[in-house]
């Protein structure tokens, strides 16, 4: 079974804290990416990055930046923590593949709530 | 502007009965459609799938329709149990040249009732 772990369940920062989100998967997949999900969002796409030390923007980067040094690793940086960063953090992985399967599926982490006061 | 549309935050059934979740879609470079389902305090897990060049994929109690014409597709889930209660995402793959990304729906809520 794949596993994607997530640093923290909950997380409560100050305005204007750098604030680290880890994940780690555990299925030697290319592929990660960081998700926030807010009510009638959805989830909405961060970074992501299909190689160690790739990386590429989602939709809404603006705020977070990221780091991939390993395989298994992808960090989510919150470089000074705003009252709007204030949602659910969902880290996923997948394979490369070349499109079209089912293998494209993307597998979630448990997510971090994070407070930002 | 939301490429991907859930239309109905909520829906709630009797248990027993069919439950169909739609979804609606803007952009016809997608290629490739997934449904998620996502219990409280715990991230999305995959459900199942469809790919553009059919239109039915089914399950076990699971069947998702795809309609290219209509940029429509639905989820049938049918007999509906309380374990089903769950929000759904419905999301659609385009590949980048880099990753394949997912853009997801905003969700719907589905409480089957005892």
């Amino acid at each position: 079974d794949v596993k994607v772990t997530q640093s923290s369940r909950y997380l409560v920062k100050r305005t204007g804290e750098k604030v680290f989100l880890e994940c780690v998967q555990d299925m030697d997949h290319e592929n990660m990416f960081w998700y926030r999900q807010d009510p009638g969002l959805g989830l909405r796409l961060i970074y992501f990055s299909y190689d160690v030390k790739m990386k590429e923007k989602g939709d809404i980067p603006e705020g977070y930046s990221v780091s991939r040094e390993k395989k298994e690793r992808f960090s989510l940086i919150l470089e000074s923590a705003s009252t709007n960063q204030t949602s659910m953090y969902l880290c996923a992985s997948s394979p490369w593949t070349s499109g079209g399967t089912s293998t494209d599926t993307q597998y979630f982490g448990p997510g971090t709530r994070l407070t930002v006061l | 502007d939301q490429q991907v549309k859930q239309n109905s935050p909520s829906l709630s059934v009797q248990e027993g009965r069919i439950s169909i979740l739609n979804c609606d879609y803007t952009n016809s470079m997608f290629d490739y459609f997934l449904w998620y389902k996502k219990y409280p305090a715990e991230g999305p897990t995959f459900l199942i799938s469809i790919s553009s060049i059919k239109d039915k994929n089914e399950d076990g109690r699971f069947t998702v329709f795809l309609n290219k014409s209509a940029k429509h597709l639905s989820l049938h889930i049918v007999p509906s149990q309380p374990g089903d209660s769950a929000v759904y995402f419905c999301a659609a793959f385009t590949f980048s040249g880099s990753a394949r990304q997912l853009t997801f729906g905003s969700g719907t809520q589905l409480t089957v009732l005892p």
